[in-house]
């Protein structure tokens, strides 16, 4: 089945700096990229998605890349704000179900 | 739009009894739906994957009487979790999928079995 691994496990950085997750799949089949945010205690909701036939999306501050050859996709923030401070998952889907990383707690200090 | 429900949003047993968990997409019709658990600092974990009308499909080393799901309509699925044990408590989370679009998750039902 699918595996992915997601890097690095705590990020801390300072307002205004940019974060970036980094996350490897292990599926070629998989062709749907999501990234979630979950505050403590709440749901996770979606942030920014890819999907196969795309190598880059951008939303404001957001980005995701994708490198299907090297079986890895990226989570860029620029101009971090605290209240970007949460925990980010990646996750790789060829289907309907979604296989998650283990998650990046990002703590962004003003 | 989008919008995912979960009752309860937490629930108190005593070992040995059952509890029941509901997921209900409000405004948009479910054609798959999702059960993950979540343990605390730790990632989700897909319980199983359910289809309206059709039996779910449980991930390895979950077990389908234990967990046992029902899909019986478009808006709702439900989880209950049965002869719940303190190794059972977690928090369990629901998600709701249009014909394999987007997942959109519910809010989350913290179950604590004393």
């Amino acid at each position: 089945g699918e595996n992915v691994e997601q890097h690095p496990s705590t990020l801390s950085v300072q307002e205004g700096d940019s974060a970036v997750i980094k996350c490897t799949y292990s599926d070629s089949a998989s062709n749907y990229f999501p990234w979630y945010k979950q505050e403590l205690g709440k749901r996770p909701q979606l942030i920014i998605d890819i999907r196969s036939n795309v190598g880059e999306k951008k939303d404001q501050r957001i980005a995701v890349t994708l490198n299907k050859t090297a079986k890895h996709f990226s989570l860029h923030i620029t101009e971090t704000q605290p209240e970007d401070s949460a925990v980010y998952f990646c996750a790789a889907s060829s289907g309907y179900a979604l296989n998650f990383g283990k998650g990046t707690s990002l703590l962004v200090t003003p | 739009g989008a919008v995912v429900s979960q009752h309860p949003s937490w629930v108190i047993c005593k070992s040995g009894t059952s509890v029941k968990i509901e997921c209900r997409s409000l405004d948009f019709q479910a054609t798959t739906m999702f059960w993950y658990r979540q343990f605390p600092k730790q990632s989700l974990m897909l319980m199983a994957t359910s289809n309206e009308g059709s039996k779910a499909t449980y991930e390895q080393g979950v077990e389908k009487d234990k967990f046992l799901i029902n899909h019986a309509s478009l808006t709702l699925s439900t989880l209950t979790v049965t002869s719940a044990h303190p190794e059972d408590s977690s928090f369990y989370i629901c998600s709701a999928s249009f014909e394999g679009r987007t997942q959109y998750f519910g809010p989350g039902t913290r179950l604590t079995v004393l």
